[in-house]
């Protein structure tokens, strides 16, 4: 089945440590995305990436990384840098459908920070 | 710049009753707008989208939602509900063009349906 997978599903970091989610699709598509969802505050996105070796800043990169080698996959590191890493977040991905960009969604990662 | 205004984070109907969760957005050029639906620790689902072709959008489970230029709105119906419409729906709109065109998103309407 087509798809976008995330893993962990759940994950759990120590204070100053840098931790990586997995995000992969086999939807063929080319574009991904990375949200990050808080209680109250909707969706966030943290960055984006049109194409492969590209992606662009969202309106909260601050204290995020991610790398696009592969038209596949697209990992978020959430680095120590990141004040307040907790929060439940969401990987997508878009195709164009007529134009449309439509997203389509992972099952999410929720990160805790100990 | 786009933004989503979602009146009303939480919504409670009782069984078989209408639903109708609100959406306003705000955009400079003529939107693209969806609605998604989100299951407790899962990702979204699409429900429904407006690509500028007929205002009444029917999408999954019953929803609709009807587009009005001229009141920037795009609010979500469903005439009867059921216990498994319980969920938190997010208003979503795009503008822009390209392949990667963003989505803002509204703040969510969780929607408690009582038996």
């Amino acid at each position: 089945d087509g798809g976008i997978t995330q893993s962990p599903k759940y994950l759990f970091r120590k204070e100053g440590q840098n931790v990586t989610l997995s995000c992969e699709q086999n939807l063929n598509h080319d574009a991904m995305y990375w949200y990050r969802q808080d209680p109250g505050q909707g969706l966030r996105l943290i960055y984006y990436s049109q194409i492969v070796n590209d992606f662009q800043k969202g309106d909260i990169a601050e204290g995020y990384s991610v790398s696009r080698e592969k038209k596949e996959s697209f990992p978020l590191t959430v680095t120590s840098a990141q004040k307040n890493p907790t929060a439940f977040y969401l990987c997508a991905s878009s195709g164009l459908s007529g134009g449309v960009n439509e997203q389509f969604f992972g099952p999410g990662t929720r990160l805790t920070v100990l | 710049a786009q933004s989503v205004t979602q009146l009303g984070s939480h919504v409670s109907v009782s069984e078989g009753a209408l639903v109708l969760l609100r959406c306003n957005y705000s955009s400079s050029v003529p939107p693209y707008l969806f609605w998604y639906v989100q299951y407790p620790n899962q990702g979204l689902q699409l429900l429904l989208k407006y690509t500028s072709a007929a205002t009444l959008v029917k999408g999954i489970n019953g929803f609709e939602a009807e587009f009005k230029k001229s009141e920037t709105s795009f609010h979500l119906t469903k005439p009867s509900a059921h216990m498994s419409d319980a969920a938190e729906y997010f208003c979503a709109v795009s503008e822009g063009y390209g392949s990667a065109r963003q989505l803002t998103f509204g703040s969510g309407t969780q929607l408690t349906v009582l038996p």
